[in-house]
């Protein structure tokens, strides 16, 4: 079974500066993805970027980017000129092709002004 | 815009009661789509996943005759929540698993959830 770890549960970033969110994951699979989410006080769950476990380069989106070991099974996510609309929970997940997600606690991240 | 609409956002019900969630995915054919629970503060618990044309398949602890799932059509998934209690109350959130584009891979996309309480 796969398990997915979020070991901050909560987390504060001043505004404009750089704040990493942990994630650790179990699998035997050599194929399968990794996400993180977003999710607001509205609750809506949006993606934030994903990643292949076959590529070996590190997702960016904006100002989101990934740090991906595959040895090590550790998927953390760096939020750069953090912004107050970045306040949210944010959730690490995983999912083996054509397979459901297994989610990780999560992790309340706060940005203060 | 949203790819994915769920209805209605918000219901309060009497104990004893029937309540019905639509899931419609709005943007592209869905062949698989997931029903979640979420407690307050608390990560997204999966209740079930269903697939079109066929039974749904629940996760463990999840009352398949509580939690009623029709997959109807590629595009609208619903959830009926039976003879509700107070403790049923929680936030169901819904995804559907697809694609918005040839070439791109499947992606789940999640609904706005729906809050429902039983008083």
């Amino acid at each position: 079974a796969q398990t997915v770890t979020q070991s901050q549960p909560e987390m504060s970033v001043q505004e404009a500066e750089t704040v990493t969110l942990s994630c650790t994951y179990d699998t035997s699979e050599s194929n399968y993805y990794l996400f993180w989410y977003k999710q607001p006080p509205s609750r809506q769950m949006i993606l934030v970027i994903r990643q292949e476990a076959y590529k070996q380069q590190n997702a960016t989106e904006n100002r989101f980017s990934v740090n991906f070991q595959k040895a090590a099974k550790s998927f953390s996510l760096k939020i750069s000129d953090s912004q107050l609309g970045d306040t949210a929970m944010y959730f690490c997940a995983f999912e083996t092709s054509g397979s459901r997600l297994t989610f990780g606690e999560g992790t309340q991240l706060t940005v203060n002004p | 815009g949203a790819v994915v609409s769920q209805h209605p956002s918000r219901v309060i019900c009497k104990s004893g009661t029937s309540v019905k969630i639509e899931c419609r995915s709005l943007d592209f054919q869905a062949t698989t789509m997931f029903w979640y629970r979420q407690f307050p503060k608390q990560s997204l618990m999966l209740m079930a996943t269903s697939n079109e044309g066929s039974k749904a398949t629940y996760e463990q602890g999840v009352e398949k005759d509580k939690f009623l799932i029709n997959h109807a059509s590629l595009t609208l998934s619903t959830l009926t929540v039976t003879s509700a209690h107070p403790e049923d109350s929680s936030f169901y959130i819904c995804s559907a698993r697809g694609r918005l584009d040839r070439g791109t891979t499947d992606t789940q996309y999640f609904g706005p959830g729906t809050r429902l309480t039983v008083l």
